[in-house]
């Protein structure tokens, strides 16, 4: 089976501060992905990357910014947290392109105070 | 408009009936159609995944796909408590994202 780990379920965190949120796969995908999940708006693509050292743009990267250094591996970075990016992150991963057999993780739920 | 749209629920029904949940879309470049169950506070899990028109059985699930009225669906028959979450539609093209719907959120009750 698929898994995805993400570091943390739950964060607190105050404005201002950088953010780190860590997403590890252990079945040797391409691809990941960063989302985010609020409700009434679904599930929002923030950014994704299809190799080591590549990164995409998402429909909200605004505020946010990515680091791929480990084909396992993938950061998602909040340079200077806001309350509006108060929300569920999930990590996601898939093999081959178009990638859309994607797998999730837990998500980790931010707050922003 | 959105380019995929979910009915938000809460869809309420007994034990042991038949849910039909849907969506619709926009977009009819879409060539590839998924379900996700997602339990609270956890992450959505792939259920289905289907590709062009037609039907697909697993187990108590059934995916159809109707690409000529833009319309999928996921039938649930002999619900269980167990199913209660909240069911994703996405689709995608190729393109290198997916689309997802806001989610229905269903109770099945003993």
């Amino acid at each position: 089976d698929v898994k995805v780990t993400q570091s943390s379920r739950y964060l607190v965190k105050r404005t201002g501060e950088k953010v780190f949120l860590e997403c590890v796969q252990d079945m040797d995908h391409e691809n990941m992905f960063w989302y985010r999940q609020d409700p009434g708006l679904g599930l929002r693509l923030i950014y994704f990357s299809y190799d080591v050292k590549m990164k995409e743009k998402g429909d909200i990267p605004e505020g946010y910014s990515v680091s791929r250094e480990k084909k396992e591996r993938f950061s998602l970075i909040l340079e200077s947290a806001s309350t509006n990016q108060t929300s569920m992150y999930l990590c996601a991963s898939s093999q081959g392109r178009p990638p859309h057999e994607q797998y999730f993780g837990p998500g980790t739920r931010l707050t922003v105070t | 408009q959105k380019e995929v749209e979910q009915d938000p629920g809460p869809l309420s029904v007994p034990e042991g009936a038949i849910v039909s949940l849907n969506c619709t879309y926009s977009n009819s470049a879409f060539q590839y159609f998924m379900w996700y169950r997602q339990y609270s506070r956890k992450g959505p899990e792939l259920l289905m995944y289907t590709y062009s028109s037609g039907n697909k059985e697993d187990g108590r699930f059934t995916a159809q796909v109707d690409k000529s009225s833009k319309y999928i669906s996921l039938f649930i028959r002999d619900s269980q408590p167990s199913d209660s979450a909240t069911y994703l539609c996405a689709m995608g093209h190729n393109t290198d994202k997916l689309i997802f719907g806001t989610g229905t959120r269903l109770q099945v009750f003993p």
